[in-house]
């Protein structure tokens, strides 16, 4: 089972639609939680970062945590064109001094004009 | 202007040649990463360092040697023992955190596409 798990897609959504990506993680000990955007031939791009349970606004986006499922969602209200990204979840275990992010494999999201 | 710098874009090797990716922050940020990423996949770790001279091997370190002698710079170093070089590499950066302190960010350099052939 892989640590932090996304659905690989691709997912359509009409613009204008809401765009659900999901997540879950296998590691109880992960605090910190975040969502990175990463356009073709790219680099990722962090857009959002949960550390509570309960929902995070950010604009047209919504990251949505819930720790007791083990589960991380992202929310993109009004898609538009532009978010058409590859979508990457990310975990962090608090281990000070030794730190690393686990990344899903990503989640390629195609907004339909 | 802050941020992470890795140079150059592009590079080409043949195979059999070590290569240095070169990677600089001026974040003022303790910890520096490396990732390599192939075509539809996800991010895979090959380095990372917290503080200046000491670092650890991620989860594919094989072929691959790295430095931090200054806190500003992680340079990475291809070796020709690392089997399929070809590759996406990433480079990224996070500030220090405290004990109890949920709150990190790690942010990434804009990559150099390494072909080998």
């Amino acid at each position: 089972q892989k640590e932090v798990e996304q659905n690989s897609g691709p997912l359509s959504v009409p613009e204008g639609a809401i765009a659900s990506l999901n997540c879950t993680y296998s590691d109880r000990g992960s605090q910190s939680f975040f969502w990175y955007r990463q356009y073709s031939g790219k680099s990722p791009e962090l857009i959002m970062s949960i550390y509570s349970n309960g929902d995070k606004e950010d604009g047209r986006f919504t990251a949505q945590l819930n720790k007791a499922s083990q589960y991380v969602s992202l929310l993109i209200r009004d898609s538009q064109p532009s978010d058409s990204a590859t979508y990457l979840c990310a975990a962090l275990r608090p281990n000070f001094g030794n730190e690393k992010l686990t990344f899903g494999t990503g989640t390629r999201l195609t907004i339909i004009p | 202007d802050g941020g992470i710098t890795q140079s150059p874009k592009y590079l080409f090797r043949k195979e059999g040649q070590n290569v240095t990716l070169s990677c600089e922050q001026n974040l003022n940020h303790d910890a520096m990463y490396w990732y390599r990423q192939d075509p539809g996949q996800g991010l895979r770790l090959i380095y990372y360092s917290q503080i200046v001279n000491d670092f650890q091997k991620g989860d594919i370190a094989e072929g691959y040697s790295v430095s931090r002698e200054k806190k500003e710079s992680f340079p990475l170093t291809v070796t020709s023992a690392q089997k399929n070089p070809t590759a996406f590499y990433l480079c990224a950066s996070s500030g220090h955190r405290t004990a109890g302190d949920l709150t990190y960010e790690q942010y990434f350099g804009p990559g150099t596409r390494l072909t080998v052939t």
